[in-house]
């Protein structure tokens, strides 16, 4: 999706393994947000960046790290992965200019990650 | 805490036969309510923004509505390309977005 870049696609851990999912985005914004999505779960939003520099925690931030070091990039890492983060992982940017609602929100094509 | 929840889970529908999905929302002053689609291995894509009671908009054989509790995504007359599921958003204050669980819905030709 021209916009929001995620990488990698696709990764398989195993247990205890760490890994980083990088999100890249040319579309200027200030705000980024990661969420997570199983089976039958919604979006569950794990972390977001209202700005470089900060982050805040969403609603399931237990066992991720996230670091926004400038504007562009917004990662999310995981220092000792475990069978419950299999997921796919969604990285969003809103559509909008800056003052307007963040709501209508733009997805990367996520990161589907499977840890054994 | 801001919650979203989103009624029936899956809907099978003929096509042609309308009908409407639900989302109930509790959060402390809502900023916007969003509904979104997402296709299989998709990301969801954006569909529309609601900010106040009363507020409508229309798209297609799509149509949302938003009461003071609950927003409705009313589909008239679906066609098979409108399966989906379709997802339901809040933001309360400041930058947190919070979905629902989702609606799966499926036409039948």
């Amino acid at each position: 999706n021209a916009g929001v870049t995620q990488t990698p696609k696709f990764q398989v851990l195993k247990t205890g393994q760490s890994m980083t999912l990088q999100c890249a985005q040319d579309m200027n914004h200030n705000s980024m947000y990661w969420y997570r999505q199983d089976p039958g779960m919604g979006l569950r939003l794990i972390y977001y960046s209202a700005s470089e520099g900060t982050t805040d925690k969403g609603e399931v931030p237990n066992g991720y790290n996230v670091s926004r070091l400038n504007k562009r990039e917004f990662s999310l890492r995981l220092e000792s992965a475990a069978p419950s983060q299999t997921s796919v992982y969604f990285c969003a940017i809103p559509l909008g200019t800056a003052g307007s609602v963040n709501g209508e929100l733009f997805f990367g094509e996520g990161s589907r990650l499977t840890v054994l | 805490e801001d919650q979203v929840t989103q009624s029936p889970e899956a809907l099978r529908l003929q096509e042609g036969e309308s009908s409407s999905l639900n989302c109930s929302y509790t959060v402390s002053g809502l900023r916007g309510l969003f509904w979104y689609r997402q296709d299989p291995g998709k990301g969801p894509e954006f569909l529309f923004t609601l900010y106040s009671a009363g507020e409508e908009k229309e798209k297609e054989r799509l149509k949302a509505t938003l009461t003071k509790k609950e927003s409705f995504l009313h589909i008239t007359a679906p066609k098979p390309e409108d399966s989906a599921t379709y997802l339901c958003a809040v933001q309360a204050g400041g930058d947190k977005i919070i979905f629902g669980k989702g609606t799966r819905l499926h036409i039948l030709p």
